[in-house]
């Protein structure tokens, strides 16, 4: 069966220091995985996706991951917060089925001046 | 904005009462997918939907039931409303019919709380 694990719920950082939000994942296959953010009342938003092509996958906003099949991990990272990058972040991976999407329970970013 | 636009923002009613959440997908997406998100529970995925066909089933209680119309809106009816069943109820929509394939574009969900 196919699951994620986020590894901390809350991370804080200082505007203008990097950021780690840490995703581990179990699939049995090779998986596809995503990052989506939420900001405070708003829907979710893609950041970026990886499906089996480069292991280093850019997404928008400067944020980025590294797929690590031996790690089975999938950390977003980016080297400089900016205070709008304050939002709850999700990883995700595919299920089995296709069309369907496994939630990680989330982190949320702080980011103080 | 997504495009993705769900109706009512927000929805207060009682126990053992039945609603009807509302969403207009994208323009051109076939694909329409409903996520409970609550605090115990996380966002669950319930149903989806494909050009007016259910194509996947996930966590959806019996008393949930879900359509898509042709002009591909989607309803989310639930009903014999229990305290737990408060949570934000999210439509998003795609392009593609495997959801691992696109992006979801999500609308900003409709809260519901039951009283």
């Amino acid at each position: 069966a196919q699951s994620v694990t986020q590894l901390d719920s809350h991370v804080s950082v200082s505007e203008g220091t990097p950021v780690l939000l840490r995703c581990n994942y179990s699939s049995s296959y090779s998986p596809s995985l995503f990052w989506y953010v939420q900001h405070p009342n708003k829907g979710l938003q893609l950041l970026l996706k990886y499906t089996s092509a480069a292991t280093l996958v850019k997404g928008i906003n400067g944020f980025e991951a590294e797929f690590k099949k031996s790690e089975t991990s999938f950390h977003l990272t980016k080297p400089s917060a900016h205070m709008s990058d304050a939002a709850e972040y999700f990883c995700v991976v595919s299920s089995g089925g296709y069309n369907k999407l496994i939630f990680g329970a989330g982190t949320r970013l702080a980011v103080h001046p | 904005d997504s495009g993705v636009t769900q109706t009512p923002k927000h929805l207060i009613t009682a126990t053992g009462q039945r609603v009807t959440l509302r969403c207009s997908p994208r323009s051109g997406d076939l694909s329409v997918y409903w996520y409970q998100q609550s605090l115990d529970q996380g966002l669950q995925f319930l149903i989806q939907y494909y050009n007016g066909e259910e194509r996947a089933k996930g966590n959806i209680l019996e008393r949930f039931s879900a359509q898509q119309f042709p002009d591909l809106h989607s309803e989310l009816n639930l009903s014999s409303l229990e305290l737990g069943d408060s949570a934000l109820y999210f439509c998003a929509s795609s392009v593609e019919l495997a959801a691992n394939t696109g992006e979801l574009f999500f609308g900003e969900g409709s809260r519901l709380t039951v009283l």
